[in-house]
């Protein structure tokens, strides 16, 4: 049982624009800053997203994150065949003193 | 540009000790401000926070793994080292080291992991 929760799978087509959610507390998320990450098959997480927004550089501003309250999302517009891949959030929480992680979604490029 | 590497064996029998290392390029470990954590991923499932050490050397732990961690440091070779005892097979994983930038002394919102080792896979077996 994760700390975040994420949706197991999502879908889209190529072009069309998916949504990732990501569901909180006020101890994770309700306090702290929300972090997104790409894991291709076989690889290490790669930084999407951090500070609930902002993109590092070299990642397409194709892909966007926001913040509400105790919940997140990631939005990843016109989607491309090598967007296939596990999509994790995380957060600081401060009654572990640590990171907490989504359990994870995989998306499927129809 | 940061870059962490672990290194261990990739092998260990149940009840013994797991013994990883992160050498790390780009950043010094003991100096700024960030902490050197280590997190895991069983094969097919999400990730683990394990614990992490701060520039000061201290160290917090996940309160799961706490009576069965500790992490280190060598600052002369800028590497910090995970050790995780009486291991089972549920301990098989993938196990990363990553960096993590310390709170946002503005807003008081912490920070999670911005950069990743590649990670090495651990088999618990006999």
């Amino acid at each position: 049982q994760s700390a975040l929760t994420q949706p197991p799978s999502a879908s889209g087509t190529p072009g069309q624009t998916v949504t990732i959610s990501c569901s909180g507390s006020s101890s994770n998320i309700g306090t702290n800053y929300v972090y997104w990450y790409q894991q291709l098959p076989g690889t290490a997480p790669k930084l999407l997203i951090h500070r609930n927004n902002q993109r590092p550089s070299g990642v397409p501003d194709r892909f966007s994150g926001s913040k509400s309250g105790t919940s997140a999302s990631l939005a990843i517009s016109d989607l491309r065949s090598d967007d296939e891949a596990d999509y994790y959030c995380a957060a600081w929480d401060d009654s572990l003193s640590g990171p907490v992680f989504g359990g994870g979604t995989k998306l499927t490029v129809l | 540009q940061v870059q962490l590497q672990e290194s261990g064996p990739g092998l260990v029998k149940p009840s013994q000790t797991l013994s990883l290392t992160c050498t790390v390029s780009g950043a010094s470990i003991s100096s700024g401000t960030y902490s050197w954590s280590w997190i895991r991923q069983p094969a097919g499932n999400g990730l683990e926070w394990i614990g992490h050490i701060y520039t000061s050397g201290g160290t917090k732990y996940n309160p799961s793994l706490k009576s069965r961690v500790t992490m280190s440091r060598d600052t002369s070779k800028n590497q910090f080292s995970l050790e995780l005892n009486s291991v089972t097979a549920a301990d098989t994983a993938v196990y990363y080291c990553a960096r993590i930038p310390d709170y946002d002394t503005f807003t008081g919102y912490y920070n999670v992991i911005d950069f990743w080792g590649q990670g090495t896979l651990v088999t618990v077996s006999s």
